[in-house]
């Protein structure tokens, strides 16, 4: 079955710094690709639309320039949180869109196993 | 906009009781509908999908849905829970060839032996 990975699964940084997560199709390539937001005991929140070779739609109440979004080959996408907050603290799930090779009857997304981001 | 709403938030059964999630979604139009579940400590798996043909959808491990357009439903069912089945379920709906999935706001099943 189609695969996606996330890299790194945790990680933990100071306030104000950068951090970088990675999604990866391992198996399909994914022309688009989603990142959505999950807190505890509620359900995933989309962030954003990640579209390989152009620039992501984000969500309303998203701000583009604090979550920046790099769609660069048909099998990664990035997220990069710039400045963080502890506000910024939360699970961050991405996903990749397998339109099948048809088209169409196998339009699903597949989900990666996400990245618990904790800002001190 | 559209919303899925998923009534149960915690349901809990003993083992081979059967189960019936519901979701209801808003949206008028074609729809593509999904179940995931999420495992303990693991990441979102589609259980079952329907686009378009049979509304009675058969998924893995023995789950199944049930599409009625009629009443904009989509409830997920199995005739008898194991206790490996304890795990957060989501509904989610797109509208027909869009890209955007909305989710409903899970249901934790907790199987008991």
């Amino acid at each position: 079955g189609a695969v996606v990975s996330q890299h790194p699964s945790r990680v933990i940084c100071k306030s104000g710094t950068s951090v970088k997560i990675e999604c990866r199709s391992l198996d399909f390539q994914a022309t688009t690709m989603f990142w959505y937001r999950q807190f505890p005991k509620q359900s995933l929140m989309l962030m954003a639309t990640s579209n390989e070779g152009s620039k992501a739609t984000y969500e309303q109440g998203v701000e583009k320039d604090k979550f920046l979004i790099n769609h660069a080959s048909l099998t990664l996408s990035t997220l990069t949180v710039t400045s963080a907050h502890p506000e910024d603290s939360s699970f961050y799930i991405c996903s990749a869109r397998d339109v099948g090779a048809s088209g169409g009857a196998s339009d699903t997304q597949y989900f990666g196993p996400g990245t618990r981001l904790t800002v001190l | 906009a559209q919303s899925v709403s998923q009534h149960n938030h915690h349901v809990i059964l003993s083992e081979a009781a059967s189960l019936e999630l519901g979701c209801n979604y808003s949206y008028g139009g074609t729809v593509n509908l999904f179940w995931y579940v999420q495992y303990p400590g693991q990441h979102l798996q589609l259980l079952l999908k329907y686009f378009s043909g049979d509304p009675l959808v058969k998924g893995i491990k023995g789950f199944e849905a049930e599409f009625i357009k009629s009443k904009f439903s989509f409830n997920l069912r199995k005739p008898s829970v194991q206790w490996s089945d304890t795990a957060e379920y989501f509904c989610a709906v797109n509208p027909g060839g869009g890209n955007k999935l909305t989710f409903g706001t899970g249901t934790q099943l907790k199987v008991e032996l």
